[in-house]
């Protein structure tokens, strides 16, 4: 099983709907997991931390499922703006670094 | 301004011709990584840096160099490029990689012809 998984899309969703997509991941271990938002061709940007049971944010939700050893990511009444490249990253368990980044999920938000 | 910086920002450059790609950061943060993206492969790991003189192999190290002598720089180092080596280069710096907030720089484009 891969470190990291996610659907890599592309979701296309119309303006104002929620849309989730979700990350399974394998280290059991982890205990604290990232999404980042990536614009084209741009630098990765932290969007949320999830460190528990999940986290808020506005119009974003992140939750964690342990036992199913998965994290999804809601946005609900999407905005144009949304239209990113969303990446989870979680810490994989190996050596002094150990994070792992997904390949990357592609959401399109159409007018 | 807290951010990491990266240059040059593209370049286009030949086979075998040695370059370094820098990278700053003004956040005093011990961590600093690269990364190369490439299409359908995502974000793959080259070096990190865990402080000054401490650096490790990631998941794809060979043909890079890097270095550490002060804690803001970090310079990726292509002895003798080649066209596999074409990428996105990102330079990243955290506080500590497993909890806290990942800065990335701007990226560099590098092609190798």
């Amino acid at each position: 099983r891969k470190e990291v998984e996610q659907d890599p899309g592309p979701f296309n969703v119309p303006e104002g709907a929620t849309v989730a997509f979700n990350c399974t991941y394998s280290n059991s271990a982890s205990q604290s997991f990232f999404w980042y938002r990536q614009d084209c061709r741009k630098e990765p940007k932290l969007l949320m931390s999830v460190y528990s049971s999940g986290n808020e944010d506005g119009r974003f939700t992140a939750q964690l499922n342990r036992a199913s050893q998965y994290i999804s990511l809601l946005i609900r009444d999407s905005k144009l703006s949304d239209s990113a490249t969303y990446l989870c990253v979680v810490p994989s368990g190996g050596g002094a670094d150990g994070l792992t980044f997904g390949k990357g999920t592609h959401l399109i938000i159409q007018p | 301004e807290a951010q990491v910086t990266q240059n040059p920002r593209y370049l286009i450059t030949v086979t075998g011709k040695k370059l370094t790609v820098t990278c700053s950061q003004n956040m005093n943060h011990e961590y600093m990584s690269w990364y190369r993206q490439d299409p359908g492969l995502g974000l793959r790991q080259i070096y990190y840096s865990m402080n000054v003189e401490v650096t490790d192999k990631g998941d794809v190290p060979e043909g890079y160099k890097v270095s550490r002598k002060e804690k803001r720089n970090f310079p990726l180092i292509l002895e003798s490029p080649s066209p596999n080596q074409t990428s996105l280069y990102f330079c990243a710096s955290s506080p500590e990689p497993r909890t806290d907030t990942q800065y990335f720089g701007p990226g560099t484009r590098l092609t190798v012809l």
